[in-house]
């Protein structure tokens, strides 16, 4: 089955500063890679998406890579604010329709 | 608010208890689904249901019995729980392609039910 890694765990960056979390799949037929954040007390909440046929997306301060030959995608948080501070999770929709969440990096940042 | 009702934010019970959680979405969205979450682990699947059929059952323990009355609600019931039970419960919903669920659209979280069972 598919199988996401994500990286760093945790991110501390001064406010104003850029936000790289990285993840990783394993099923080259995965599609489908939607990026969430988690407030504390909320949950996760869709802030961008990308699918396969497309090497980046940008939304205002967020944009998403997609590497599909060495299976990698990023999070790019930019001119970063204390609103921002959350945890974020990665996924993958695999060959078999089945979505995998990564573990989740908590980010923080610092006024 | 997001779209995706949860109810009750929290709750305590002990292990002979029974109790039930409840979703509601208000989206229009074919399937809808159960999640657990726990620190330090990946999100976990354990129910999808599209139009009212469960679709898929991730070997959840027999003591979690989900029921999809209509669409828009999603009920979990809980009974003889176990102290490793306890975790954030996420309902979420997300568009279909009639019967079939396409997992390949985002996901609307509720807010989650924080569970403990003592």
């Amino acid at each position: 089955g598919e199988n996401v890694e994500q990286h760093p765990s945790t991110l501390s960056v001064q406010e104003g500063d850029s936000a790289v979390i990285k993840c990783t799949y394993s099923d080259s037929a995965s599609n489908y890679f939607p990026w969430y954040k988690q407030e504390l007390g909320k949950g996760p909440q869709l802030i961008i998406d990308i699918r396969s046929n497309v090497g980046e997306k940008k939304d205002q301060r967020i944009a998403v890579t997609l590497n599909k030959t060495a299976k990698h995608f990023s999070l790019h948080i930019t001119e970063t604010q204390p609103e921002d501070s959350a945890v974020y999770f990665c996924a993958a929709t695999g060959g078999y329709q089945k979505v995998t969440f990564g573990i989740g990096t908590k980010l923080q940042v610092i006024p | 608010e997001t779209g995706v009702t949860q109810t009750p934010r929290h709750l305590v019970m002990g292990m002979t208890n029974k109790k039930s959680l409840k979703c509601e979405q208000h989206l229009g969205h074919n399937a809808m689904y159960w999640y657990k979450q726990s620190a330090k682990k990946p999100l976990e699947l354990m129910f999808v249901y599209s139009l009212e059929e469960r679709v898929e059952n991730n070997s959840v323990p027999s003591r979690f019995s989900p029921e999809c009355p209509n669409s828009s609600h999603l009920f979990l019931h809980l009974h003889t729980l176990q102290p490793e039970d306890s975790a954030l419960y996420l309902c979420a919903s997300s568009p279909g392609q009639g019967a079939f669920v396409a997992y390949n659209y985002g996901y609307t979280f509720g807010s989650g039910t924080r569970l403990t069972v003592v």
